[in-house]
């Protein structure tokens, strides 16, 4: 069964406007946690690595102060959209890691599908 | 840079045969090896994981390992339309980051 959830899955925004994603750890505690965000067509980019109790850190390029990730429990990251336009428009998904017993490995959310009219 | 490679694709294969999708990475320091499918529109999906080098099995699903040749492979046996996805590598070199590859489409053709 899914052991990440994402809330919501789809969401429609006016320019200039924010929007706040949850990503869960289902039965079990994440003190790791990612965002991706993937165009239509490309690759997964990691945009930052969020911690439980700290700050998140962000990937070259990727603007700290658009994309405001808390991590404020082990089982809950957001990241929030600040004054979103038409090109953050994405799809955002996030991930928790799992130790070696499951696999040593990320799990993904289904994802969150922004578009910014 | 650490660094994942795969081809692109799309590699096509008719229904019932065998897919071979394969990957390189550049950190010979790598220690645990992943393969993820990704359907269109979804979030990538956990397949299998390797660790050692050889050859681990799960169902229809094959992967192998060559930490000599920095070489990761994904057998699908009996391919199904189902299978149809990309395929993403990726390799995680120490603490919980991964490193992706780009993806292989894979089209299964009835």
């Amino acid at each position: 069964g899914a052991v990440v959830s994402q809330h919501p899955s789809r969401v429609i925004c006016k320019s200039g406007t924010s929007v706040k994603i949850e990503c869960r750890s289902l039965d079990f505690q994440a003190t790791t946690m990612f965002w991706y965000r993937q165009f239509p067509k490309q690759s997964l980019m990691l945009m930052a690595t969020s911690n439980e109790g700290s700050k998140a850190t962000y990937e070259q390029g990727v603007e700290k102060d658009k994309f405001l990730i808390n991590h404020a429990s082990l089982t809950l990251s957001t990241l929030t959209v600040t004054s979103a336009h038409p090109e953050d428009s994405s799809f955002y998904i996030c991930s928790a890691f799992l130790g070696r017993e499951l696999g040593d490995t990320q799990y993904f959310g289904p994802g969150t599908r922004l578009t910014v009219l | 840079q650490k660094e994942v490679e795969q081809n692109s694709g799309p590699l096509s294969v008719p229904e019932g045969a065998i897919a071979s999708l394969n990957c390189t990475y550049s950190d010979r320091g790598s220690q645990s090896f992943f393969w993820y499918r990704q359907y269109s529109g979804k979030s990538p999906e956990l397949i299998m994981f390797i660790y050692s080098n050889g050859d681990k099995e799960d169902g229809r699903f094959t992967a192998q390992l060559n930490k000599a040749s920095q070489y990761v492979s994904l057998l699908i046996r009996d391919s199904q339309p189902s299978d149809s996805a990309t395929y993403l590598c990726a390799v995680n070199s120490g603490y919980s980051t991964l490193t992706f590859g780009k993806g292989t489409m894979l089209l299964v053709s009835p």
